[in-house]
């Protein structure tokens, strides 16, 4: 139990063009849902925390204009990358829960911004 | 004081040996503290957690051993195994919420 999915798992578009990230939990309702963002051989950084139907909060430091989160139903969430740029170049994780559970990750996706 | 320290960075273990990861906390209002494993490509899945009631907690091979007073906690892996061979987080939150996560170890058992 307990699965988030997230699509797509690879993402290779044009400098300036904006990409959407979709996460999806499966099994179970996701009242909050959050997004990581993990560059190469380092550790997960918080980007955002989002609770259904609110706006999402950000952490310092992260521009909510260029990483759009969208957390619509208890089911899914979406984070658009707008005018990406290389240095936008980054693993993307999401995880859900539901209350007080445990957070449950995605298999993250690989955007690669050229 | 959001940090989470985390040693060592690497970690060579012979199969069948114990693996040893140690963390280190500032935030006293931590209540939450998971360990996670990663495979390249893929995301963080939960191994094991506990909370700071309880100085011990076992499942299976992984064992959490939790120091209050010391603000430390450490993963035991007994039995290391070729399959371990992943990277592992530790990770602090208050419930359950915004998850602080440590640097990571690299963890490599050989045959």
């Amino acid at each position: 139990g307990a699965v988030v999915s997230q699509h797509p798992s690879w993402v290779i578009c044009k400098s300036g063009t904006s990409v959407k990230i979709e996460c999806r939990s499966l099994d179970f309702q996701a009242t909050t849902m959050f997004w990581y963002r993990q560059f190469p051989k380092q550790s997960l950084m918080l980007m955002a925390t989002s609770n259904e139907g609110s706006k999402a909060t950000y952490e310092q430091g992260v521009e909510k204009d260029k990483f759009l989160i969208n957390h619509a139903s208890l089911t899914l969430s979406t984070l658009t990358v707008t005018s990406a740029h290389p240095e936008d170049s980054s693993f993307y994780i999401c995880s859900g829960k539901y209350s007080n559970q445990p957070q449950h990750f995605g298999d993250g996706t690989r955007l690669s911004i050229l | 004081q959001q940090q989470v320290k985390q040693s060592p960075q690497s970690l060579i273990v012979q199969k069948g040996g114990i693996s040893i990861i140690n963390c280190a906390y500032e935030n006293t209002a931590f209540d939450y503290f998971p360990w996670y494993q990663q495979f390249p490509g893929k995301g963080p899945a939960l191994l094991i957690a506990i909370r700071p009631d309880v100085s011990e907690k076992k499942e299976g091979r992984f064992t959490i051993s939790f120091n209050k007073s010391a603000k430390q906690f450490s993963l035991h892996i007994m039995d290391s195994q070729p399959g371990d061979s992943a990277t592992y987080f530790c990770a602090a939150s208050i419930n359950t919420d915004k998850l602080i996560f440590g640097t990571g170890t690299r963890l490599q058992v050989f045959p």
